[in-house]
C-alpha cells in the first residue's frame, strides 16, 4: 500500500527564518511522481513542485528548494527566509504511474509565520 | 489562469436536500476527473475517479448512492450530494490530468467547494 506521512502537524517560525517541512513516503512501486502542494486560508491547492521517481537533482526555485533522496523515501522542503505569506497549509502527495493521475496525500504540515 | 473551474465555490443547505457542484475543464478535454474530500484540518481523500462516458470509480468507504457522479462530456464533470446531512459538511475539490502530458500530471485543481449542511 501507499503511504504518505507528513510528520509536522504545525511549525511556527519567525519572518525570515529558515523551515524545512518533512516528507516520507512508501511505495513499492519504483515508478512514480512526487508532489508538494500549498493551500492557503482561502482553500485552493497551488501546485509547487512535482519530481519524477528518476530524478533525484534537487531543485530550487526562488526562496524554495526541494531535496529527493530515494535511499530515505524522503521529499523534504525547504523554505528560505520565511515571508508572512508563505503561511498555508503544504501537502506533499504521491502518484503512481499507472493510477493515472491519483494523488495520495500527506497529513498536511500547517505553516505560521510571524512577523 | 485557472485550468479547471469548481462551481459554486460556497453554498449553505439545508439538511435533506440535494447540492450539485460543477467541475470544468478550460481549454481542454478532461476523459478524466478526480474529486477530493476534505475535512477541517484534515487532509485529502480521493473519493472517485469519473470518467467520461462510463461510470465513475469510487473509492472503498464512498457511498455511490450519496455521491452521483456524472461526466457526460469532455469538459464537465457533476458532484452531487444527495439527501445531505450536517457529516457531509467539508470541502470539496476536483482535479483534471491535462492531456499530452504524462498519465501523472494532476498539475491543477479546482478552487474547491465549501459545502455547509445545516
Amino acid at each position: 500500500a501507499q503511504k504518505v506521512t507528513q510528520a509536522q502537524t504545525e511549525i511556527s517560525v519567525v519572518e525570515k527564518e529558515d523551515v524545512t517541512l518533512d516528507c516520507v513516503y512508501e511505495t513499492r512501486d519504483t515508478t512514480y511522481y512526487l508532489f508538494w502542494y500549498k493551500q492557503p486560508p482561502s482553500g485552493e491547492l497551488v501546485f509547487l513542485i512535482r519530481r519524477n521517481s528518476f530524478d533525484e537533482q534537487n531543485e530550487i526555485s526562488g526562496r524554495y528548494s526541494w531535496n529527493f533522496q530515494k535511499s530515505t523515501s524522503s521529499f523534504n522542503f525547504t523554505i528560505t527566509a520565511s515571508q508572512v505569506v508563505d503561511s498555508a497549509v503544504y501537502f506533499c502527495a504521491l502518484s503512481l504511474y499507472n493510477q493515472g493521475g491519483k494523488l495520495i496525500f500527506g497529513q498536511g504540515t500547517e505553516l505560521s509565520v510571524k512577523p | 489562469g485557472a485550468v479547471v473551474s469548481q462551481h459554486p465555490s460556497r453554498v449553505i443547505c439545508k439538511s435533506g436536500t440535494s447540492v450539485k457542484i460543477e467541475c470544468r475543464s478550460l481549454d481542454f478535454q478532461a476523459t478524466t476527473m478526480f474529486w477530493y474530500r476534505q475535512f477541517p484540518k484534515k487532509s485529502l481523500m480521493l473519493m472517485a475517479t469519473s470518467n467520461e462516458g462510463s461510470k465513475a470509480t469510487y473509492e472503498q468507504g464512498v457511498e455511490k448512492d450519496k455521491f452521483l457522479i456524472n461526466h457526460a462530456s469532455l469538459t464537465l464533470s457533476t458532484l452531487t450530494v444527495t439527501s445531505a446531512h450536517p457529516e457531509d459538511s467539508s470541502f470539496y475539490i476536483c482535479s483534471a490530468p491535462i492531456p499530452g502530458q504524462d498519465r501523472t500530471s494532476p498539475l491543477h485543481f479546482g478552487n474547491g467547494t465549501r459545502l455547509t449542511v445545516t
